[in-house]
């Protein structure tokens, strides 16, 4: 965990009500990564980015956003939760393409 | 399309003994693989990774992973589990379609090693 942070760490919402998720990383790495947990399902990609204002999709993109304005935080936004998005969120960074990732400590967000 | 599979929900194994926890891949090119563990409410921690040479490659904790082309596995292996293993774990493999810089995840192995 060291070197990035998540914010919030626990949030409950309603449906229908726009959230958006922190990673912040002190260690100025050019790759950072947002991920859902889910039972059976492992870690699925949302959306990643290489570079400020460059991002792309992953595989679960649907019904998120992401901006990386400056290269030490990467914002994940669900313009509308779905009980569907109740899940929880680790953000990720690395060096470089192909090397390892280091992740935060996750954000739990349930959405009632 | 490229895939990592991990065939087992749950491995136990009794502490002292040898532990294996699977993983095959499916990938274009030569593959980047990745083993990482996370403990009970915390992050993904890197274990270990290949990236070319040695097959064998030696990680944190004691852990290392044999690299096999042939049979497109990366198990992970220990020679002396301890209780203190118990974890959830993750295979992982770098996507190497052009331009991208994405990993993809198995769906994890529990591994509980028992007293």
């Amino acid at each position: 965990d060291a070197g990035i942070t998540q914010s919030p760490r626990h949030k409950v919402t309603e449906t229908g009500t726009p959230v958006t998720l922190r990673c912040h990383q002190t260690e100025n790495h050019r790759y950072m990564y947002w991920y859902r947990q889910d039972p059976g399902h492992g870690l699925r990609l949302i959306h990643y980015s290489y570079g400020v204002k460059d991002t792309d999709k992953g595989e679960v993109s649907d019904g998120y956003s992401v901006s990386r304005s400056k290269t030490e935080d990467f914002l994940l936004t669900l313009e509308s939760a779905t009980s569907s998005q109740t899940s929880v969120y680790f953000c990720a960074m690395s060096r470089q393409g192909g090397v390892e990732q280091y992740f935060g400590p996750g954000t739990r967000l349930t959405v009632t | 399309a490229q895939s990592v599979a991990q065939p087992e929900d749950q491995v136990n194994v009794a502490e002292g003994n040898p532990l294996t926890v699977k993983c095959t891949y499916s990938v274009s090119g030569n593959p980047y693989l990745f083993w990482y563990v996370q403990y009970p409410n915390r992050g993904l921690q890197f274990l270990l990774k290949y990236i070319t040479g040695d097959n064998l490659v030696k990680g944190s904790y004691g852990f290392e992973a044999e690299f096999n082309k042939s049979q497109t596995s990366f198990h992970l292996k220990k020679p002396s589990a301890l209780v203190s293993d118990s974890a959830l774990y993750f295979c992982a493999v770098r996507d190497n379609s052009p331009g991208t810089y994405k990993y993809i995840f198995g769906t994890g192995t529990r591994l509980k090693v028992l007293a």
